[in-house]
């Protein structure tokens, strides 16, 4: 069964700092994997799309990368900005019909 | 740009009364997913859904729950006897092409059963 682990829980970083996310999946037959942003009480907003064949993608300040075969992805931002400040999730596909699983988000704070 | 809209935002129900969620997914999109998160806890998924009927669901959706796309543009989450563990935020999601594409969510409805 395919899990999904974040690591760290949470993180507080002043701004302009650069940082990684961590995201760890235990089956690494994955379709791909997705990156999402939380806010506080909001839906789920999509960053970062990195399919299977991918090693990485970059959107503006956010990078990510997909290493299958040791099961690990990375969230960089960089330049981080008070406004980053939200719950980061990584999610996995290992299905054939797109259903998602799960970690339980990297809670960042970037302070002024 | 196109987005995932769902009702109500909000919806407060008592034990045992059947609710039903509504949401919009975007236009040109076929596969519609449901998914949960108890506060506190992991996202879940509850159901994947693609040309009128079930593609796949997990153990949390059994018989109390159900979906179904009433016309060519809602798709819904129907819960027949609520419990208190059912409170949760309810995720509506839909994508253009199942496992290979992006999954676009909803603002989420936050069910309170008491």
């Amino acid at each position: 069964k395919q899990e999904v682990t974040q690591i760290p829980a949470a993180l507080s970083v002043p701004e302009g700092e650069n940082l990684v996310l961590n995201c760890s999946f235990t089956d690494s037959a994955i379709y791909n994997l997705q990156w999402f942003r939380q806010d506080p009480g909001k839906g789920l907003t999509s960053l970062l799309l990195i399919q299977s064949s991918q090693r990485e993608q970059t959107s503006g300040r956010l990078n990510a990368s997909l290493d299958k075969s040791s099961g690990r992805s990375t969230l960089y931002i960089a330049a981080s900005q008070p406004g980053d400040s939200a719950t980061y999730l990584c999610a996995v596909d290992s299905g054939s019909q797109g259903n998602l699983i799960f970690g339980k988000g990297t809670k960042l704070s970037v302070k002024p | 740009e196109p987005e995932v809209t769902q009702t109500p935002s909000h919806q407060v129900t008592q034990m045992g009364q059947e609710v039903i969620l509504r949401c919009v997914p975007i236009s040109n999109h076929l596969y519609f997913y449901w998914y949960r998160q108890i506060l506190g806890q992991k996202v879940e998924f509850l159901v994947s859904f693609y040309n009128n009927e079930i593609s796949e669901k997990s153990e949390i959706f059994d018989d109390q729950f159900s979906v179904e796309r009433p016309d060519g543009s809602n798709f819904t989450l129907k819960i027949r006897s609520t419990k208190l563990e059912d409170s949760a935020m309810y995720f509506c999601a839909s994508s253009d092409q199942g496992s290979s594409y992006e999954q676009y969510f909803g603002p989420g409805t936050r069910l309170t059963v008491t």
